[in-house]
């Protein structure tokens, strides 16, 4: 595996159910971001963890809760999710601090669909 | 309220046309830029990244960067239908570490 991978590529949720998204990068960068973009609109910085410490939150609601049990994993737990919460959530990494680090990469996305 | 403005087009450019796409921002300190290129549905795929005034050429790619005149611009030479696609222009947040601040993107649309 390369680059940042995400987990499921595709998820269908009831609002009741409970459910977790992956991400794993595979580049030895120490900051992890989600991002979350709705049909039609820009992305929205959701979490960035530095080291596994999260250091913003973008008035996410509580029902998003993200967990980075080390620097190469990142997961966001989901549960009573409402229908506009449907989007493409992406997982992103970088190397701040570093000339050129503050690249970000982007994993493929999960496609949520809250039914 | 630091921002990153784009035109959202579409911007429709014939096959083997320059397209050429803007973007503004508002931090007159960031020093790192960067274009991305997003197909319908996909996530963003880093084309260019700028952090000194003047061109910056990668194949069919230009990036152009202003800083005194706080904008960063994309030329794509020799258009191709696979160009089809949103542009995000992104840009450092000197007051947030390792943050982005990001454009709403602007579509191009390469007709044959």
């Amino acid at each position: 595996e390369t680059g940042v991978t995400q987990t499921p590529r595709h998820l269908v949720m009831g609002m009741t159910n409970k459910k977790s998204l992956k991400c794993e990068q595979h580049l030895g960068h120490n900051a992890m971001y989600w991002y979350k973009q709705s049909a039609k609109k820009p992305l929205e910085l959701m979490f960035v963890y530095s080291l596994e410490e999260r250091v913003e939150n973008n008035s996410v609601p509580s029902r998003f809760s993200p967990e980075c049990p080390n620097s190469s994993h990142l997961f966001l737990h989901l549960h009573t999710l409402q229908p506009e919460d449907s989007a493409l959530y992406l997982c992103a990494s970088s190397q701040p601090g570093l000339a050129g680090g503050d690249t970000q990469y982007f994993g493929p996305g999960t496609r949520l669909t809250v039914l | 309220q630091k921002e990153v403005e784009q035109n959202s087009g579409p911007l429709s450019v014939p096959e083997g046309a320059i397209a050429s796409l803007n973007c503004t921002y508002s931090d007159r300190g960031s020093q790192s830029f960067f274009w991305y290129r997003q197909y319908s549905g996909k996530s963003p795929e880093l084309i260019m990244s700028i952090y000194s005034n003047g061109d910056k050429e990668d194949g069919r790619f230009t990036a152009q960067l202003n800083k005194a005149s706080q904008y960063v611009s994309l030329l794509i030479r020799d258009s191709q239908p696979s160009d089809s696609a949103t542009y995000l222009c992104a840009v450092e947040d000197r007051d947030s570490w390792g943050k982005l601040q990001f454009g709403a993107g602007t579509q191009v649309v390469v007709t044959p």
